[in-house]
């Protein structure tokens, strides 16, 4: 299966500043079928940017999602206070999908 | 609007079953595979099974091969999880997920419930 890596663990930003969201795959992700969600506590992940490069309904366009191949990037151009959460990548470009282990967004 | 709703978690000892549920509200239900995914306390993601649309087709994740199935009811709008000798190792929030497309291949989820908890614990 596929072994996603996703860095930093944690970035820790203010208001306003750049964030970059890193996610390597241990093989070609299939069409660039990659998917970033965002997770707050206790809270279902919601999704944010997928293929790799689409904006889910709702989400503003300081998201935006970029790479092929084995390497992966989600932006946030500038950091709101709802932005601070966890984010997770996907693949499901090849069965089984598979996840990695998240990047916290966290205020510094 | 879009609604998932699970239900049927618990606290269960090792060895016995569950089964959760997954209620579906709000888009055409027959026209959506449905998955679950987990995430154990404190750690990340990880994908357990789909169910294509029309229920004809699933597919699991290796750890609970022959230990989960996924079934559903399309004139109850619901998708099911039974799960069998269960051991610590699936303590977890169960969610389920709408797939964007309608089989069992692999897709992202534009849909997620709010997740319940499954405790195995002696």
């Amino acid at each position: 299966e596929i072994v996603l890596t996703q860095s930093p663990g944690t970035l820790s930003l203010s208001p306003g500043e750049r964030a970059t969201l890193s996610c390597r795959a241990s093989q070609t992700i299939r069409n660039g079928y990659l998917a970033w969600y965002q997770q707050k506590p206790g809270q279902a992940p919601r999704l944010v940017v997928y293929g790799p490069s689409r904006r889910a309904a709702g989400i503003p366009d300081r998201f935006s999602g970029s790479g092929f191949g084995t390497d992966f990037t989600l932006t946030i151009s500038r950091v709101e206070p709802e932005d601070f959460a966890v984010y997770h990548c996907q693949q499901y470009g090849t069965s089984p999908p598979t996840f990695g282990g998240g990047t916290k967004v966290d205020l510094k | 609007q879009v609604q998932l709703v699970e239900s049927g978690g618990g606290v269960v000892q090792p060895g016995r079953s569950l089964r959760l549920s997954c209620a579906a509200s709000g888009f055409t239900f027959t026209s959506f595979a449905v998955h679950w995914v987990r995430q154990a306390p404190g750690k990340g993601l990880e994908w357990v099974a789909v169910i294509s649309d029309d229920g004809s087709s699933q597919s699991y994740a290796h750890p609970v091969k022959g230990r989960f199935t996924i079934s559903r009811d399309n004139s109850k709008n619901t998708v099911y999880l039974q799960l069998d000798s269960l051991t610590t190792e699936d303590t977890a929030v169960y969610y389920c997920a709408r797939a964007m497309v309608r089989g069992i291949i692999p897709s992202c989820h534009d849909y997620w419930g709010q997740g319940t908890l499954v405790s195995v614990s002696s």
